[in-house]
């Protein structure tokens, strides 16, 4: 099994841009999360997904984030318009049985 | 979810025992823990995990105490590879997936 599938690896973009981050889970797993990781923040849960259903948002952090999950193979993460701020590695999970399998995460830079 | 708490780093000699212990004394009795570690730049992976009895796989053991208020991850021969920072985590096995970060600890394999 390749193991859960994350593009871009590396992304840089300007204040204001669009980022879109994806994701492909483990297959057969049937909940997949996302996470971002900052020096100040730690490793934070954003959103999580059963079945392909949002069941968890509380941790998106304003309505510049969204995610969605059209399908059990392909999620996304879509920040707009990107800030500063959002620099972060961004890591995609996923699990069928309680133990989450990580992703190598998208490291995200916005000037 | 119950909270844990670990001391933010440790040193260990290369082929020695790394013992990396947590304190989890508000933990209730559906509630697991688990162990993740994270290698720089990489996302996490899973070690182990258990409930009440002490736990063995091929990367390490984890030791609980009876009352469950903390527990030992080991693992028995440390290598430079194992430098990491490791988490320890409590949750439940269904229902709520979410996993919940800590700092964990910084752990660095001494040659």
């Amino acid at each position: 099994d390749a193991g859960v599938i994350q593009s871009p690896r590396h992304e840089v973009t300007e204040m204001g841009q669009e980022v879109t981050l994806r994701c492909k889970p483990i297959s057969g797993h049937n909940s997949l999360f996302w996470y971002r990781q900052t020096m100040m923040r730690g490793l934070e849960l954003l959103i999580y997904f059963n079945n392909n259903v949002p069941i968890d948002d509380s941790g998106m952090p304003e309505d510049r984030f969204s995610a969605k999950m059209p399908n059990a193979s392909f999620s996304t993460l879509k920040i707009q318009p990107s800030e500063p701020r959002d620099s972060a590695v961004y890591f995609c999970a996923s699990t069928t049985s309680g133990t989450q399998y990580f992703g190598p995460g998208t490291r995200l830079t916005v000037l | 979810d119950a909270k844990t708490t670990q001391p933010p780093s440790m040193d260990c000699a290369e082929g020695r025992a790394a013992n990396l212990p947590c304190n989890h004394s508000t933990i209730s009795g559906n509630e697991y823990v688990y162990w993740y570690r994270q290698i720089h730049s990489q996302g996490p992976q899973y070690i182990i995990h258990g409930l009440k009895n002490n736990e063995t796989n091929e990367m390490a053991s984890l030791i609980i105490t009876e009352d469950r208020k903390s527990s030992t991850l080991i693992l028995p021969h440390a290598t430079l590879r194992d430098t990491a920072v490791y988490y320890c985590i409590v949750r439940p096995n269904f229902g709520n997936e979410k996993l919940t970060f800590g700092t964990g600890t910084r752990l660095t394999i001494i040659p």
